[in-house]
């Protein structure tokens, strides 16, 4: 398996600009995580689903943020519009559905918002 | 509330010797436990789990970790330090609804 992959690896964009951040999870995991990392507030869970269906979204800064999973191997994360506070590395992480096993983080998307 | 602590930003170390990095929990019931490293610019990577049984846990490039309920602590621990091992160790505890909580991190410096 290769893994939690996410696309792109960077992105620079202009304040006001829409972002999407795209992430494909290890095939039969059933929970799928969005975390966002910076230096001031570390790791931070945004949102996460189970089996396609969001789960929890209390960690979504605000109505700027969204996220949508319409399928199994596939989820997305969106700014509109984006703000220079929204830089930061965005990480997926999959998981299967047992409490045994941890998370499998992909190499995340680092943000910057000019 | 179920979390994890980690006191130290910052913990820095000679090569080979040996290395200790805190962390501490508080959860009601079982605790699951794990311990993630980043290296720059790359995701966070599982090191070791401790789910139940032995309280010395075992997990990948020679790190372990030392599971103790009387004092809520899952120190990770190695007996020689390479310089190699220089990155960020996250503990974490597995919350209800297979979340994690993750720890703020504590940054490993092996001085050469």
């Amino acid at each position: 398996d290769a893994g939690v992959i996410q696309s792109p690896r960077h992105e620079v964009t202009e304040m006001g600009q829409e972002v999407t951040l795209r992430c494909k999870p290890i095939s039969g995991h059933d929970y799928l995580f969005w975390y966002r990392q910076t230096m001031m507030r570390g790791l931070e869970l945004l949102i996460y689903f189970n089996n396609n269906v969001p789960i929890d979204d209390s960690g979504m800064p605000e109505d700027r943020f969204s996220a949508k999973m319409p399928n199994a191997s596939f989820s997305t994360l969106k700014i509109q519009p984006s703000e220079p506070r929204d830089s930061a590395v965005y990480f997926c992480a999959s998981s299967p559905g047992t409490k045994n096993y941890g998370y499998t983080f992909g190499s995340g998307t680092r943000l910057t918002v000019v | 509330a179920q979390s994890v602590a980690q006191p130290e930003d910052q913990v820095n170390v000679a090569e080979g010797n040996p290395l200790t990095v805190k962390c501490t929990y508080s959860v009601s019931g079982n605790p699951y436990l794990f311990w993630y490293v980043q290296y720059p610019n790359r995701g966070l990577q599982f090191l070791l789990k401790y789910i139940t049984g032995d309280n010395l846990v075992k997990g990948s490039y020679g790190f372990e970790a030392e599971f103790n309920k009387s004092q809520t602590s899952f120190h990770l621990k190695k007996p020689s330090a390479l310089v190699s091992d220089s990155a960020l160790y996250f503990c974490a505890v597995r919350r209800s609804g297979n979340q994690f909580y993750f720890g703020t991190g504590t940054s490993l410096t092996v001085i050469p």
